[in-house]
């Protein structure tokens, strides 16, 4: 089975731009979550979305929105962008069904590494 | 303060050596518990879930101590291939929170 894949696998933008990064989750997983990871650090919670509704938001502007599909892939929108968000951006589906801690496993993909110029 | 916080690192062992990595959280509503692994350039992969009553697998033990709030990471005879960095994460209130992560180097 394919694991989570994620799109683009490198992109370099301006500032002031917008973004859209894309994130297919594994068969079966229902929830997608996105994070920034800056070098160094350990990845930073953004979102996660479980049934196309948005199950929780981490500490970033509303520059950053996502959404989710009906398939149960994903989009994550950065507009306005600054030279801080150069960063890899991971995305992770799981199963998520919310009362068994096996089923909240987080499988990352390979991530996208954005540089903003 | 950060809500997760992890030993600074970098660990630097030799092989065969017992390695102890140890996590604070500063939030006492959270949930669930977990070790991840990350290689260099490479995306983070779980390593262990981490139960009350504890859990080990194979050469890996992971304890959590509510009252303390303090989750740690025991890794028994070292391999090479252990060379990594070891983030621990949290669960609270649907937010999903990555400590900054300790790097472990194994010296041959």
């Amino acid at each position: 089975d394919a694991g989570v894949t994620q799109s683009p696998t490198h992109l370099i933008k301006t500032r002031g731009q917008h973004v859209t990064l894309r994130c297919s989750p594994i068969s079966g997983h229902k929830s997608v979550s996105w994070y920034q990871q800056v070098l160094g650090q350990g990845p930073q919670f953004i979102f996660q979305y479980y049934e196309k509704e948005e199950r929780g938001r981490g500490n970033f502007p509303d520059r950053f929105s996502a959404r989710q599909f009906p398939n149960y892939s994903s989009e994550l929108n950065v507009n306005a962008l600054l030279l801080g968000d150069s960063a890899l951006y991971l995305c992770a589906s799981s199963l998520a069904n919310g009362w068994d801690i096996s089923q909240e496993t987080q499988y990352f993909g390979p991530g996208t590494r954005l540089l903003v110029l | 303060r950060k809500e997760v916080e992890q030993d600074p690192g970098p660990f630097n062992v030799p092989e065969g050596a017992t390695v102890a990595f140890n996590c604070t959280y500063s939030n006492s509503a959270s949930q669930s518990f977990f070790w991840y692994r990350q290689d260099c350039r490479k995306e983070p992969k779980l390593l262990m879930s981490v139960y009350s009553s504890g859990n080990e697998d194979g050469r890996f033990t992971a304890q959590l101590n509510r009252a303390s709030q303090y989750i740690s990471l025991l890794i028994r005879d070292s391999k090479l291939s252990d060379s990594a960095t070891y983030l621990c994460v949290v669960n609270r209130d649907d937010k999903i929170i990555f400590g900054k992560g300790t790097r472990l180097h194994i010296l041959p």
